[in-house]
């Protein structure tokens, strides 16, 4: 059983352009939750995604985007990063119906 | 005002101290959950319960549905153990998280 991985682990981009992070979820599960988490805060939920639908969506505006494959892995696609981008950004899969969810190692996002 | 709230947001023992951390909700949930995150930024699920008490060696959790808190103990605390600890609560009837800010620990040998 493999867990929840993310690529990259690291990325510098600057404001203005886009990124697209990956995530690939644990074996067995459904579902994967995007979570954005600026220093000294706690995440922040994005959205989530099941059967490769947006299954619900946090206060992030339409240029925080997503989508989830066939496979169970996922993307998380930001346009036109702000400054305001730059934070770790976390996927965490989990079973439709179970509230445990396993999170990845995340991948730091600065925007310059 | 959060929506769960920690405290302290910060903490400093010495090695073998009895540490509490503390959780408060305000929304109506299905679970919550207590999570560790380290310096590198992972995080990893310590307890996830909707009643009554949970124990993992050294650490104990414990909910109170009727007042709405939870409590975080760490018995004998050591150095390792030094990490940012998150409350998160799974919203009624979806499994979407809501974070605490976190309570930041440091235990000193």
């Amino acid at each position: 059983e493999t867990g929840v991985t993310q690529s990259p682990t690291h990325l510098i981009k600057t404001r203005g352009q886009q990124v697209t992070l990956r995530c690939s979820s644990q074996s067995g599960h459904n579902t994967v939750s995007w979570y954005q988490q600026a220093l000294g805060q706690g995440p922040q939920f994005i959205f989530q995604y099941y059967r490769e639908e947006e299954n619900g969506r946090g206060n992030f505006p339409p240029r925080f985007s997503g989508l989830q494959f066939p496979n169970y892995s996922s993307e998380l696609n930001v346009n036109a990063l702000e400054l305001d981008d730059s934070a770790l950004y976390l996927c965490a899969s989990s079973l439709i119906g179970f509230y445990e969810q396993y999170f990845g190692p995340g991948t730091r996002l600065t925007v310059t | 005002k959060n929506e769960v709230e920690q405290s302290p947001q910060n903490l400093t023992a010495q090695e073998g101290e009895f540490i509490t951390i503390n959780c408060s909700y305000s929304v109506g949930i299905s679970a919550l959950h207590w999570l560790q995150q380290h310096p590198g930024g992972g995080i990893v699920s310590l307890f996830m319960l909707s009643s009554g008490k949970k124990k993992h060696g050294r650490l104990i959790a414990t909910i109170n549905i009727q007042e709405k808190h939870s409590s975080l103990h760490i018995t004998a605390s050591h150095p390792r153990d030094s990490a940012v600890y998150i409350c998160a609560v799974s919203a009624e009837i979806t499994d979407k998280l809501i974070f605490g800010t976190g309570t930041r620990l440091q235990v000193f040998p």
